[in-house]
């Protein structure tokens, strides 16, 4: 099982700023297996990026993905206080077993 | 747009099996060339996948959930199922179920959750 580690745990940052939140795969992962998900409280997971840096539906060109194999990033740039929430990298490409990082707060 | 809906058990006793419903509404109807997931966010794993059906009944399952679960299809309701046995608090949270492309593609709908409670 490919194990996703996010770091930091929790970013604390103010509207305007940037946010670099980190993905680290413990096996190279395809940069077409790469996801990025963001969850508010009582929400479901919403998809962001795929592709480690395709912009999903809808999804504002403030968020950026990019990386490959064990080196995955995913930037916000100009924070908007919307964008307080959790942040899942998750790994598609190993289709016995899909798997999540255990995410990053951003606060706001 | 696609939607997607669990149903709600709510209480599950321990050892007993938790059955699940998503009720799907698909542009065009067809449940076709889509795979369904469920997957679950428990305290004790974050968030985790369970497994997945295609629409030609292929299943491919956590390793970690394999000898415990299973899933169905029902193609003539819009509905695919899971159902989880011998049932543990470490069961308990909320599961999800969601759509992908492929096998090999990102969970692009999710519905919007139910809570487990293992109790």
């Amino acid at each position: 099982e490919i194990v996703m580690m996010q770091s930091p745990g929790t970013l604390s940052l103010s509207p305007g700023d940037r946010a670099t939140l980190s993905c680290r795969p413990s096996q190279s992962v395809s940069i077409s297996a790469l996801a990025w998900y963001q969850q508010k409280p009582g929400q479901a997971p919403r998809l962001l990026i795929y592709g480690t840096s395709n912009r999903a539906t809808g999804v504002p060109d403030r968020f950026t993905g990019s990386g490959s194999g064990t080196d995955f990033t995913l930037t916000i740039s100009r924070l908007e206080p919307e964008d307080s929430a959790v942040y899942y990298c998750q790994q598609y490409g190993d289709s016995l077993t899909y798997t999540f990082g255990q995410g990053t707060k951003v606060e706001i | 747009q696609m939607q997607l809906q669990e149903s709600s058990p709510g209480l599950v006793r321990p050892s007993e099996t938790l059955s699940l419903t998503c009720s799907v509404s698909v542009p065009g109807g067809s449940m076709n060339h889509y795979y369904w997931s469920w997957l679950r966010q428990t305290p004790g794993k974050g968030l985790e996948w369970i497994g997945h059906i295609f629409y030609s009944g292929t299943t491919n399952y956590n390793p970690s959930l394999k000898s415990r679960v299973s899933m169905s299809l029902d193609t003539s309701k819009n509905q695919f199922s899971l159902e989880l046995v011998s049932v543990t608090a470490s069961d308990s949270g909320v599961y999800f179920c969601a759509s992908a492309y492929s096998h090999l593609s990102a969970f692009n709908r999710w519905g919007q959750g139910t809570r487990v409670t293992v109790s």
